[in-house]
């Protein structure tokens, strides 16, 4: 089992569309990043949380540390969405460890207008 | 443009031969990474430098692979004896490593293909 898994794997929306995408994770973490790849390779970071809520724009990120789960929304979606969306989290184990991410598979979101 | 840079941005070889990578990371930044993605996955850990140390490295990193940081600068990445399984894009990220939790700022990756 992964230490990190996202469901879906594959999205489907309508422009207009509010989409989940979740993240499950199974070790302690110091940090859980949300980050989006467009088809290219290029790696842009959405969000970095460590607890509660984070909003920017149309994306909210929530965390629950309890659980060992987060969830991406994206309100009132649009085409321009369409991309990779990658969960990682960063381990809170000590010495020089903590600097890796380790990543979701990535969930491939298509809006479609 | 004051990101992250990698060069080349595509790469071609052939079974066997040598290839080498670079990474320029913004500035400022003390911690470098290096990540590799196959088609269809997330990225997976290589290796990672404060400054010029290297501190931790993957067991994907073969002995066929080396990285370095020599000045706590720019990072290179070589892969020796290339092998089709290489075939993958390789990312590298940068941070400012002055938290834990510190964003890191990707580069646009470079993409191998050994044939």
């Amino acid at each position: 089992k992964n230490e990190v898994e996202q469901s879906p794997q594959n999205l489907t929306a309508q422009e207009g569309e509010f989409i989940t995408i979740n993240c499950s994770y199974s070790v302690g973490i110091s940090a859980l990043h949300w980050l989006q790849q467009h088809p290219g390779g290029g790696i842009v970071s959405l969000f970095m949380l460590s607890s509660g809520k984070k909003k920017h724009g149309r994306l909210i990120a929530t965390i629950n540390i309890q659980e060992k789960h987060s969830s991406l929304h994206i309100t009132a979606s649009h085409p321009r969405d369409s991309a990779v969306y990658i969960c990682a989290v960063r381990s809170n184990a000590g010495g020089t460890s903590y600097g890796k991410l380790t990543f979701g598979q990535g969930t491939i979101l298509t809006v479609h207008p | 443009d004051t990101g992250v840079s990698q060069d080349p941005r595509h790469k071609i070889t052939k079974r066997g031969q040598n290839v080498t990578f670079r990474c320029d990371p913004i500035s400022e930044h003390n911690r470098l990474y290096w990540y590799r993605q196959t088609l269809g996955q997330g990225p997976e850990f290589l290796t990672y430098f404060q400054n010029e140390a290297q501190l931790e490295k993957s067991r994907l990193l073969s002995d066929r692979f080396s990285a370095e940081r020599p000045k706590g600068s720019f990072s290179t990445l070589e892969i020796q004896r290339t092998e089709q399984g290489d075939s993958a894009m390789y990312l590298c990220a940068s941070s400012l490593g002055v938290r834990r939790t510190d964003t890191q700022y990707f580069g646009p990756g470079t993409r191998l293909t050994v044939l």
